[in-house]
């Protein structure tokens, strides 16, 4: 259980395009769900955190204007990246926190495999 | 501020064991988590830690002390196949995890 796909899981692009990935929770529910950025050899770094009904707070530094995230639903977050640069390759990685009721294990995070975007 | 450390890199020969150590500062503290990333690939989750003491799964065990804002992970049994790096992150008062920067552990046999 606790599955969360990524799609697409390569993109390649031109500078200036639009480019959406989508994190889905395959078979749990989550309201919260996190995008994360990792350039080479480095750590990972939060870039938002997705609520489902309402909007994203992003971290400092993070753009939310060249970041636009939408939680549609309660198994569905998109990181849209508008305009984007090449300094915006990057590999994207998605979390679902799992929605477990009271006094189930809480606040696991299960992490997407990632989409690696190249822009050119 | 809120801080994660861990060793940069480790070394350590197949069918040996090995000690990851972090050390953590946060503001509240909710638990700690080892995950696993290979390269190019997304973290897999290992162990979650919220009480003192040891936690056993298998060849990979997971200790946490409060107190020192202290956590190992121990690998037993090395297998090529654990050559990855293994993130610590501590989630604070806000349920916002605090990664580490990543140990990368090289196995060699």
């Amino acid at each position: 259980g606790a599955v969360v796909s990524q799609h697409p899981s390569w993109v390649i692009c031109k500078s200036g395009t639009s480019v959406k990935i989508e994190c889905r929770s395959l078979d749990f529910q989550a309201t919260t769900m996190f995008w994360y950025r990792q350039f080479p050899k480095q750590s990972l770094m939060l870039m938002a955190t997705s609520n489902e009904g309402s909007k994203a707070t992003y971290e400092q530094g993070v753009e939310k204007d060249k970041f636009l995230i939408n939680h549609a639903s309660l198994t569905l977050s998109t990181l849209t990246v508008t305009s984007a640069h090449p300094e915006d390759s990057s590999f994207y990685i998605c979390s679902a926190r799992v929605d477990y009721p009271s006094g189930g294990p809480q606040e696991t995070q299960y992490f997407g495999p990632g989409t690696r975007l190249l822009v050119l | 501020g809120q801080n994660i450390d861990q060793p940069t890199e480790m070394t350590a020969t197949e069918g040996a064991i090995v000690q990851i150590n972090c050390t953590y500062q946060t503001s509240g503290f909710n638990g700690l988590f080892w995950y696993q990333q290979h390269a190019g690939e997304a973290p897999t989750f290992l162990s979650y830690n919220v009480l003192d003491g040891l936690e056993e799964k298998g060849r990979f065990s997971s200790f946490l002390s409060r107190s020192k804002g202290y956590s190992y992970l121990l690998l037993k049994e090395l297998q090529m196949k654990d050559s990855a790096s293994y993130l610590c992150a501590a989630l604070d008062s806000n349920y916002q995890l605090i990664w580490g920067a990543g140990t990368k552990l090289i196995i060699k046999p």
